[in-house]
């Protein structure tokens, strides 16, 4: 059975550095591209970016690309996204998806960004 | 980016009736576009993918078309478990875009 766990979310200051994580099983972690995704309180959903499956290249959205990291260790199956000086429009919760149509998605990790 | 415009926002049916959701790509996508269901507190689930091809293990109510760079999620008779929000999503270039999400509830 296919699983994605996310953990690293909580509750952060705005400037802040975090780092979430998402174990994968299941599945051969290095045959896939992997995202991240976040949904808004308002539940406006948003790609962050993605990482090719020996994490050679990685894509980002935009407005996220010179604040938000993604990598992987493949062998831990772990997904890694790296998100610095944070502010409060990130408040969200994170999910990890598999690259083939995000077929596979993570329960999520709630990050919220407050002083 | 490619702009993906849903509609509509929200929509109460009853059940048994016929359910469409539209999604307006802003320019040629083809056939990269995907659909989503969220139930409350869960995870998105994929429903349909590459426009029109059913995903393992979501019943056959469910299909997908698409006319031009429009696509639609037709819900061909609306059960008690299939309320939630409804995205589509496109995957034709980065950065990938979802709609605005589509809450369907019961009448």
């Amino acid at each position: 059975e296919v699983q994605l766990v996310e953990s690293g979310g909580g509750l952060v200051q705005p400037g802040a550095s975090l780092k979430l994580s998402c174990v994968a099983s299941g599945f051969t972690f290095s045959d896939y591209w992997m995202s991240w995704v976040r949904q808004t309180p308002g539940k406006t959903m948003e790609w962050i970016g993605d990482i090719k499956y020996d994490g050679s290249y990685t894509n980002y959205a935009p407005s996220l690309k010179n604040r938000f990291t993604i990598s992987r260790d493949n062998a831990k199956s772990t997904l890694y996204l790296q998100m610095s000086n944070v502010r409060s429009e990130d408040t969200a919760t994170y999910y990890c998806t598999r690259g083939d149509w995000f077929a596979y998605w993570g329960q999520g990790t709630l990050v919220t960004v407050s002083s | 980016d490619i702009q993906m415009t849903q509609s509509p926002a929200s929509l109460s049916a009853s059940l048994e009736e016929i359910v469409t959701i539209t999604c307006q790509a802003s320019q040629d996508i083809g056939n990269w576009l995907a659909w989503y269901q969220q139930k409350p507190g869960k995870s998105p689930q994929l429903l349909i993918y590459g426009a029109t091809s059913l995903a393992d293990g979501v019943p056959s109510r469910f299909s997908g078309s698409r006319s031009g760079t429009q696509y639609s999620l037709k819900i061909s008779r609306l059960q008690v478990e299939d309320p939630g929000i409804y995205y589509c999503l496109q995957g034709y270039s980065a950065p990938y875009t979802f709609g605005a999400g589509t809450k369907l509830e019961l009448k």
